[in-house]
C-alpha cells in the first residue's frame, strides 16, 4: 500500500527565513494531497491541499509544490515567524476513505 | 466552524483495565475517524466508520474495538488495555470522501501503567 515519508523530523529556522519540508509517496495513483498544521495541545488543523492537477499553490506566505514524476510533494513557508512554530504533518490519499499521514516535522521558528 | 469534542483529555488506566475514548461531533459528517500519534509514527489510523452503526478496521485495529450508536458520537474501546496502548488518540470527522477536510478534536493522552 501507499507510504509516505517526511523529512525532516526537526527542523530550526529564523524568524523570517523560509522553511521547507518534504514528503515522499510510493503511490503513482495518489489524487489528493495535504497539509495540516498542529500546535501544542491540539489536534491538526488543514493548512492547505492540493489535487493530483496541481503543480503549485500559493496562501498566505505557504507554498504547495507537487512533482508527480519524482513522487514528492513540499510545503515552504517563507518568512516564517515564530507563531509558525508546530508540528507539520503531510497527509496523501491514494483515492481510498483514508488519509495516510506523514511522520511530522517539529518546527522552530527563533525570534 | 466545525466542532469536535474529544472526552476525557487525560486518562490514567491500569494494566488490564477497560478504557474508552467518546468522541462527538456536531458537523453532521458521516466519515468518524479514531487515530493514535506516537514519535515517529505519526498518525495511525486505528478505526474509522461511515455512518451510524458502522465500524470498519483501520491499520492498526488489534486490542481496540469501535462503535458508532449515532451520526455524532464514535467511540473508541479497549477492553484489555496494555502499556504499549500508552498513547495520544486522536478523533477526527470528514465528509463522504478523503478528499475533504478532516477536522480533528485536541486529543486524549491515555497512559496505561
Amino acid at each position: 500500500g501507499e507510504q509516505v515519508e517526511q523529512r525532516p523530523p526537526h527542523l530550526s529556522v529564523r524568524e523570517g527565513d523560509s522553511a521547507i519540508i518534504i514528503c515522499t509517496y510510493t503511490d503513482s495513483a495518489t489524487a489528493y494531497f495535504s497539509w495540516y498544521k498542529q500546535e501544542a495541545g491540539a489536534g491538526l488543523q488543514l493548512l492547505m491541499s492540493v489535487l493530483s492537477n496541481v503543480d503549485r499553490k500559493e496562501e498566505q506566505g505557504l507554498t504547495v509544490l507537487l512533482n508527480k514524476k519524482d513522487k514528492r510533494l513540499s510545503l515552504n513557508l517563507t518568512a516564517a515567524h515564530p507563531g509558525d512554530s508546530a508540528v507539520y504533518f503531510c497527509a496523501v490519499s491514494p483515492g481510498s476513505w483514508q488519509l495516510i499521514f506523514g511522520s511530522g516535522t517539529q518546527l522552530t521558528v527563533m525570534p | 466552524e466545525a466542532a469536535v469534542t474529544q472526552s476525557p483529555r487525560n486518562k490514567v488506566a491500569v494494566t488490564g483495565g477497560k478504557v474508552t475514548l467518546s468522541c462527538n461531533q456536531t458537523n453532521n459528517h458521516n466519515n468518524m475517524y479514531w487515530y493514535r500519534q506516537d514519535t515517529g509514527h505519526g498518525l495511525r489510523l486505528i478505526h474509522y466508520s461511515y455512518g451510524a452503526g458502522s465500524t470498519e478496521k483501520g491499520d492498526i485495529p488489534d486490542g481496540y474495538k469501535a462503535s458508532r450508536p449515532s451520526q455524532e458520537n464514535f467511540s473508541l474501546i479497549l477492553e484489555l488495555a496494555t502499556p504499549s496502548q500508552t498513547s495520544v488518540y486522536f478523533c477526527a470527522s470528514g465528509g463522504q470522501t478523503s478528499n475533504e477536510r478532516l477536522f480533528f478534536g485536541h486529543g486524549t493522552k491515555l497512559s496505561v501503567l
